[in-house]
């Protein structure tokens, strides 16, 4: 079963507008990882949290990770038309030697210019 | 570097027809992924392989079989290829950073089964 389920399932924003993307888990994490997939792409790593972080920033992209509430949010300010992707948010569980990362559904947002 | 590379991009297959998707990464990954991403479904990992001569089960395996040839290879093999396989295929590849694996995409696999 799905790890991660993100929301809004689709976001429409204006160019310079901030969007925000949130993510909720259901298991204990190591860590939580973003990434990103342009129309008919991979998928491209953004940025990883790990559990015993509460936020984290790279450029224009800002993470936080609640693990009381199991949820995690993406914040990408001024956006830009080039930023119309699919965002994905993946966990990787705690303990042991756990290789894998779990998916959510993504979310699709589109950037107006 | 190349990254990871998949091959064919593109495939259609008639039902009950095999095929063998292949993907090499030049990083000197330990790890290596096959997912299947549907549309609304995500991504769903079919098999993967922590290390060289190991192969795992993910969520999806049936209908499936991979070989880890060496340590830049893996493919995944459809015996008998059904409509239901009819997705779009990624390799991903990672190494262990600090307890986390970060993931390296392939542009995947276009297959559609007919």
């Amino acid at each position: 079963s799905q790890q991660g389920e993100e929301d809004p399932q689709a976001l429409s924003i204006q160019e310079g507008e901030n969007a925000t993307m949130n993510c909720s888990y259901k298991t204990s994490i190591n860590n939580l990882q973003w990434y990103r997939q342009n129309s008919g792409r991979g998928l491209v790593h953004l940025i990883l949290i790990r559990s015993n972080e509460r936020e984290k920033h790279s450029g224009r992209l800002r993470v936080t990770l609640d693990t009381s509430k199991k949820s995690s949010s993406l914040l990408i300010t001024a956006s830009r038309a080039a930023d119309t992707a699919s965002y994905f948010c993946a966990t990787q569980g705690s303990g042991g030697s756990n290789y894998k990362l779990t998916f959510g559904k993504g979310t699709l947002l589109t950037v107006n210019p | 570097n190349a990254g990871v590379t998949q091959t064919p991009k593109f495939q259609v297959l008639k039902t009950g027809q095999s095929m063998t998707l292949q993907c090499a990464q030049d990083m000197n990954h330990n790890s290596m992924y096959w997912y299947r991403q549907d549309p609304g479904m995500g991504l769903r990992l079919i098999y993967y392989s922590a290390s060289e001569g190991t192969t795992d089960k993910g969520e999806v395996p049936n209908g499936y079989n991979v070989s880890r040839l060496n340590k830049r290879e893996f493919s995944l093999r459809l015996e008998s290829a059904a409509p239901s396989q009819t997705s779009v295929y990624f390799c991903a590849s990672s190494a262990r950073q600090g307890g986390s694996y970060e993931q390296y995409f392939g542009p995947g696999t276009r297959l559609t089964v007919t």
